[in-house]
């Protein structure tokens, strides 16, 4: 199988920065993906990265490094509605899922 | 909205019964996914179907099954409920596999 590693929980203040890590086991990696979940919804899509380098979309930049088998999820500007769980898969012929990072924004 | 639809939204029964849990994918998807998700606990991914066909097991008991129909709907069959079966499950879809998978709401289960 695969282990995804990824802090449990987290804090920051609103307008701040925050990254998110997640690293995992390098061979035979297809793509990573970061998703957010709000308690009780389901899982929406942020971002896909298959190539080492940083993918910006707004307020939201996903980082890979394929060698060091590490991503990051950088958040700017946060908002209180950033506030959720924020998951880390990767694609290994199937999805792997790491147990998320709760995010809590505070005013 | 993702596309992707899945009934019922809520569903309590007792141990020991059987359930059917069913997903339509977004239109145009080939492969279904379906994950469990326990209380406060990481996405677990029980198995994948891609036009019909299982592609990837995870994490499934013996006691669930799942098939994919040729509409390309899929359902998921969980059977000798137990308490510990408690769980949100969740449908996904992606285009054939390895792209980005698009989450229906979910079933929420409640075995009593």
């Amino acid at each position: 199988g695969q282990n995804i590693d990824q802090p449990t929980e987290m804090t920051a203040t609103e307008g701040a920065i925050v990254q998110i890590n997640c690293t995992y086991q390098t061979s035979g990696f297809n793509g990573l993906f970061w998703y957010q979940q709000h308690a009780g919804e389901a899982p929406t899509f942020l971002s896909y990265n298959v190539l080492d380098g940083l993918e910006e979309k707004g307020r939201f930049s996903s980082f890979l490094s394929r060698s060091k088998g590490y991503s990051y999820l950088l958040l700017k500007e946060l908002q209180m509605k950033d506030s959720a769980s924020y998951l880390c898969a990767v694609f290994f012929n199937k999805f792997y899922f790491g147990s998320g990072t709760k995010l809590n924004v505070k005013p | 909205d993702s596309g992707v639809t899945q009934t019922p939204k809520h569903l309590i029964t007792a141990t020991g019964q059987r359930v059917t849990l069913r997903c339509s994918p977004r239109s145009g998807d080939l492969s279904v996914y379906w994950y469990q998700q326990s209380l406060d606990q990481g996405l677990q991914f029980l198995i994948q179907y891609y036009n019909g066909e299982e592609r990837a097991k995870g994490n499934i008991l013996e006691r669930f099954s799942a098939q994919q129909f040729p509409d390309l709907h899929s359902e998921l069959n969980l059977s000798s409920l137990e308490l510990g079966d408690s769980a949100l499950y969740f449908c996904a879809s992606s285009a054939s596999g390895g792209e980005t998978q698009y989450f229906g709401p979910g079933t929420r289960l409640l075995v009593l």
